[in-house]
């Protein structure tokens, strides 16, 4: 059962321009929202995380914008620059189940120069 | 010097082998995870430990087993290996509480042929 979704699967966009990344999740006991980049024949690593009691959370040109009402959230990428390309992983945390984190199937973005 | 390191990096194997893939942390983590990365799936737990000695079933955990020795150790085993468990497998660390971050390994390409 996947209960993080992510679109698009894949993106492209121009240096200089804002990316934006979709993520969707069902659980509503869900507590923790983090996101993940992956560069190419690397591991995955911790961009930024959000929790519910907030709606947005920024930190330099990457901001999360959250919607608990509809279950949604979206990872903007300002000023995209070409060294962000890589693929975006939503992830999720219940404190229902410890610390799992139930990840997405990722959003592949290619910044074009 | 990497935290979370893996062996082997690649592997090949033979369908109906075992297959042991070893982890180790110097993070001093109490939580360990392994995952494994297919295209289309984004990462998927199969198992994880909350300390020495604790194995917990992950999401897909058929066909594997973990092992706990140590603080700093985790195990993947597959008992009987099979060309659907061809995959990438990580292996991560993480201290627990509220933002649950995770540090990953640099990964083990297994190939089962």
């Amino acid at each position: 059962q996947q209960q993080v979704r992510q679109s698009p699967q894949s993106l492209t966009v121009w240096e200089g321009e804002t990316a934006i990344l979709n993520c969707s999740y069902e659980d509503s006991t869900f507590d923790y929202f983090p996101w993940y980049w992956q560069f190419p024949r690397e591991s995955p690593a911790l961009l930024i995380a959000i929790r519910p009691v907030s709606n947005k959370k920024e930190d330099g040109r990457f901001t999360i914008f959250f919607n608990k009402r509809e279950k949604k959230l979206s990872l903007h990428i300002t000023d995209s620059q070409p060294g962000d390309s890589a693929t975006y992983f939503c992830a999720a945390k219940t404190s229902n189940m410890g610390y799992k984190l139930t990840f997405g199937t990722g959003t592949s973005l290619l910044v074009d120069p | 010097e990497a935290a979370v390191t893996q062996s082997p990096r690649n592997k090949v194997a033979v369908t109906g082998g075992k297959v042991t893939l070893s982890c180790n942390q110097t993070n001093n983590h109490n939580n360990m995870y392994w995952y494994r990365q297919d295209t289309g799936h984004g990462l998927r737990l199969i198992h994880y430990s909350y300390g020495a000695g604790s194995t917990e079933k992950g999401d897909i955990p058929d066909g594997y087993k973990a092992s706990r020795p140590s603080q700093e150790n985790f195990s993947l085993i597959l008992e009987l290996a099979t060309p659907s468990q061809t995959s990438v497998y990580f292996c991560a660390s993480g201290v627990g509480g509220n933002y649950a971050e995770q540090f990953f390994g640099p990964g083990t390409r297994l190939t089962v042929l």
